[in-house]
């Protein structure tokens, strides 16, 4: 089945610093969602990309639909203490059945 | 905003005990909800397909037997781990279908 392949699968930043993570795919997916999910919770969406080349900003927050529908990056920049949790891509494969496939995840520690 | 609702946040059980989780859509219909699980510091791996009126849909490699889904309403999906082990132990979390997928809050599991 359709896999999506995340990096990097855990990083440990100083406060102020910009981050960049992305997913790969070696299908095609129809949309890219990007989520943070705090411990002990449900992911919570950041930035939805629909169309190949999108580039979405959601304050420091930036993500991209990569031109060939196989990768998208997202990038946060001036990175704060709350910034800290594990981030997942996501998206939607061929056959619009509606059911989402995620990433490994990317866990996100920030030094103060 | 639309609300997905799960219930119980968290529930401790013996093991060889059945346990139901339930998922409620409160302010809109739901006809499709998909069933994820997530083990610690993993990422969210879909489990099965509710679908409002049939029978769910499950992915590779899960039993139904075991995870059974019923989907009685619009706004109503229940998932319930039968003879439950301590391997079941884990996050569930469901997530309404359609245009805008929204995110129940979870449940953790843990079978003594």
């Amino acid at each position: 089945g359709q896999q999506l392949n995340q990096s990097p699968q855990s990083m440990f930043i100083q406060e102020g610093e910009d981050v960049s993570m992305n997913c790969t795919s070696s299908s095609i997916f129809n949309t890219w969602l990007w989520y943070k999910q705090d411990p002990g919770e449900g992911p919570v969406l950041l930035i939805a990309l629909y169309k190949a080349g999108e580039l979405t900003s959601n304050g420091r927050l930036t993500a991209q639909f990569g031109i060939t529908r196989k990768d998208s990056f997202l990038n946060i920049s001036a990175s704060i203490p709350s910034d800290v949790g594990i981030y997942f891509c996501a998206g939607h494969g061929s056959g619009n059945t509606g059911k989402l496939i995620f990433g490994q995840g990317t866990t996100l520690q920030v030094k103060p | 905003g639309a609300v997905v609702s799960q219930h119980p946040s968290r529930v401790i059980c013996k093991s060889g005990t059945s346990v139901k989780i339930e998922c409620r859509s409160l302010d809109f219909q739901a006809t499709t909800m998909f069933w994820y699980r997530q083990f610690p510091k993993k990422s969210l791996m879909l489990m099965a397909t509710s679908n409002e009126g049939s029978k769910a849909t499950y992915e590779q490699g899960v039993e139904k037997d075991k995870f059974l889904i019923n989907h009685a309403s619009l706004t109503l999906s229940t998932l319930t781990v039968t003879s439950a082990h301590p391997e079941d132990s884990s996050f569930y979390i469901c997530v309404s279908g359609g245009d805008t997928q929204y995110f129940g809050p979870g449940t953790r599991l843990t079978v003594l």
